[in-house]
């Protein structure tokens, strides 16, 4: 079966732009998480979805937001872009109990703020 | 809240030598346990998990860890590493009530011929 699909896998953008990122689901997982990995912090958690709600959410500003449609496909986005957001952004998947049953990662979307 | 320390974040072996990676948690109830690996530029894959019963546990590419209470630990080990080993491993927690993981910072693992 299909793995997770993180588009694109590459962008690069401007200070103070937005940016929507797009992640599609295992097909039957209903939960879907994102996480920022950068160098010094490492992988950090930004926000879970479950069945179009969000059940979890990280430490990260107003500006990380996110969604989940009804084919649990989710987009994440970023409003004015900061450089402190150049990182790779990675979207996990999991049947519903993502502490329980482990994620399947996308490939994910490196992502740089010029 | 839970947290993972890998004390490690530059290993080096040679090839075909054996190997353990290091993985400290903390929480109060039992945990959910993962290994991940991550190849540059890549995602994440799942090498293998704990959540109860043996507490040895076998995951993919020859990889296996135990589970130790006491030390609050789950250590990753392989007999005999490959050159395809080299990448950087995650070990991450999980618990009830809460659901994402918590991931370590993970280690570097560079295999020398």
């Amino acid at each position: 079966k299909a793995g997770v699909t993180q588009t694109p896998r590459y962008l690069i953008k401007t200070r103070g732009q937005q940016v929507t990122l797009s992640c599609s689901p295992i097909s039957g997982h209903r939960s879907v998480s994102w996480y920022q990995q950068t160098p010094g912090q490492g992988l950090q958690f930004l926000f879970e979805y479950f069945s179009e709600t969000q059940r979890n959410k990280g430490n990260f500003p107003g500006r990380f937001s996110g969604r989940q449609f009804s084919n649990s496909r989710s987009e994440m986005n970023v409003s004015t872009l900061e450089l402190g957001d150049s990182a790779l952004y990675l979207c996990a998947s999991s049947l519903g109990r993502a502490a329980r049953d482990g994620y399947t990662f996308g490939s994910g979307t490196r992502l740089t703020v010029v | 809240a839970q947290s993972v320390t890998q004390p490690d974040i530059h290993i080096t072996v040679s090839e075909g030598a054996s190997l353990e990676l290091r993985c400290n948690y903390s929480y109060g109830a039992t945990p959910y346990l993962f290994w991940y690996v991550q190849s540059p530029g890549q995602g994440l894959q799942l090498l293998l998990k704990y959540f109860s019963g043996d507490t040895l546990v076998q995951g993919i590419k020859g990889f296996e860890a135990e589970f130790k209470r006491s030390q609050s630990s789950f250590n990753l080990r392989k007999p005999s590493v490959h050159w395809s080993d080299a990448a950087e491993y995650f070990c991450a927690v999980g618990a009830d009530g809460n659901e994402k993981l918590t991931f370590g910072t993970g280690t570097r693992l560079t295999i020398i011929p």
